[in-house]
């Protein structure tokens, strides 16, 4: 079972600061993914990586940017916080060659 | 593309009852199948899953059978609790093509004692 962890948890703002949401994970896998999740539940994939130096868009546009430049951290930044960036924030990573992901926990962040 | 689609909840059944979510895919490849859980405030932790058609995953009283021929994969439990409660997710992967999961909107289960 894999260990992922994100911080915070649970993350209140104002409108137009900078934020980072940290996400690690200690199994040494090769790909991570951030993935958004509005109050209907529904998941969608921002970014995801295959790598260290390896980063790519998902299929919903977000306005985040993240980097991996170690192995085992993939963290998200949104350089201006606005309303809209309201959700719920997962992070997910895998071995290469398997077909199962592992999540955290998750980060409620809210901007006011 | 591929796509998954699974039942709208909220399900609410009373402790003990039979439970059936009902999920359906669409995929061109050989996709392995899930079910993911996510309890309250929780990230999501898979629950179930089948690689290939006929093969039945199973864990904690649920289980779901790969079916080709009707391309689903409806999760069932026969005797549901209160720590049941919680969004259950149907997906798919693709290992050989984009490698990405493909998620249903989830599913909201009410168990009441």
């Amino acid at each position: 079972e894999a260990d992922i962890y994100q911080t915070p948890r649970y993350l209140v703002i104002g409108t137009g600061k900078k934020i980072t949401l940290e996400c690690s994970q200690t199994m040494g896998h090769d790909k991570m993914y951030w993935y958004q999740q509005d109050p209907g539940m529904e998941l969608h994939l921002i970014h995801y990586s295959y790598g260290v130096n390896s980063t790519e868009k998902g299929d919903l546009s977000s306005e985040s940017t993240v980097s991996r430049i170690r192995t085992e951290h993939f963290p998200l930044t949104l350089e201006s916080a606005r309303p809209s960036h309201t959700s719920q924030y997962l992070c997910a990573s895998k071995p290469g060659g398997t077909d199962t992901q592992y999540f955290g926990p998750g980060t409620r962040l809210t901007v006011l | 593309g591929d796509s998954v689609t699974q039942m709208e909840g909220p399900v609410t059944l009373s402790e003990e009852a039979f439970l059936t979510i009902n999920c359906t895919y669409t995929a061109t490849g050989y996709p392995s199948l899930f079910w993911y859980v996510q309890y309250p405030g929780e990230g999501l932790q898979l629950l179930l899953k089948a690689t290939k058609a006929d093969d039945k995953g199973s864990n904690k009283g649920f289980e779901a059978t790969y079916r080709k021929e009707t391309t689903s994969f409806h999760l069932e439990k026969g005797s549901v609790q209160v720590s049941d409660s919680a969004v259950y997710f149907c997906a798919l992967s693709d290992l050989y093509r984009d490698d990405k999961i493909i998620f249903g909107k989830g599913t909201r289960l009410h168990i009441l004692p």
